[in-house]
């Protein structure tokens, strides 16, 4: 079975365009999650979704970041316009149902903002 | 404020010797805790949970943990080279009504191992 996927691998932007990071979760799960690594902050849980409904965007840093997640099969997460700051690897996961079942991560999106 | 503390380490071990990795967390409301292993530009992956206190054994990793004292570790037997890797202690804090919070990492502790 295909886990997470996440698209683009990379991107390189450059300050102040709109960024759009896309996430597939496996199929059947029903909680997504978005993460953001940094060397400095560690892995940050930025948003996350049950069954296609945005449950906590507290992590997300500012009104820059926007999160959908349409159906059950596709989330974005979308930053305009992008600062050379929100360079990053950004991962989005997925679990099956709620009680600390396993998150399965998908393989990030490395992010730089020049 | 949820917060997860690990040392960053680095960590050195000699092949064949045990491997001991500690995280302490500051909210007495989590229930669930995790042990994901990341290596350099790849993404996390599960090695064990815990719910309990006490110790839970998967093949050379136990798992322990003391919610008296806010602390969880991971112990790693007959340390390999492919051991080495960065360990994030993972907490999550289970809502009334059974819903889930998500994860708060710690930042990790990077493991090597020597041969």
């Amino acid at each position: 079975d295909a886990g997470v996927i996440q698209s683009p691998r990379h991107e390189v932007t450059e300050m102040g365009q709109e960024v759009t990071l896309r996430c597939k979760p496996i199929s059947g799960h029903d909680y997504l999650f978005w993460y953001r690594q940094t060397m400095m902050r560690g892995l940050e849980l930025l948003i996350y979704f049950n069954n296609n409904v945005p449950i906590d965007d507290s992590g997300m840093p500012e009104d820059r970041f926007s999160a959908k997640m349409p159906n059950a099969s596709f989330s974005t997460l979308k930053i305009q316009p992008s600062e050379p700051r929100d360079s990053a690897v950004y991962f989005c996961a997925s679990s099956l149902g709620s009680g600390g079942y396993e998150q399965y991560f998908g393989p990030g999106t490395r992010l730089t903002v020049t | 404020q949820k917060e997860v503390e690990q040392n960053s380490g680095p960590l050195s071990v000699p092949e064949g010797a045990i491997a001991s990795l500690n995280c302490t967390y500051s909210d007495r409301g989590s229930q669930s805790f995790f042990w994901y292993r990341q290596y350099s530009g790849k993404s996390p992956e599960l090695i064990m949970f815990i719910y309990s206190n006490g110790d839970k054994e998967d093949g050379r990793f136990t798992a322990q943990l003391n919610k008296a004292s806010q602390y969880v570790s991971l112990l790693i037997r007959d340390s390999q080279p492919s051991d080495s890797a960065t360990y994030l202690c993972a907490v999550r804090f289970i809502l009334v009504g059974g819903g889930a919070d998500g994860l708060t990492f710690g930042k990790g502790t990077h493991l090597i191992i020597q041969p």
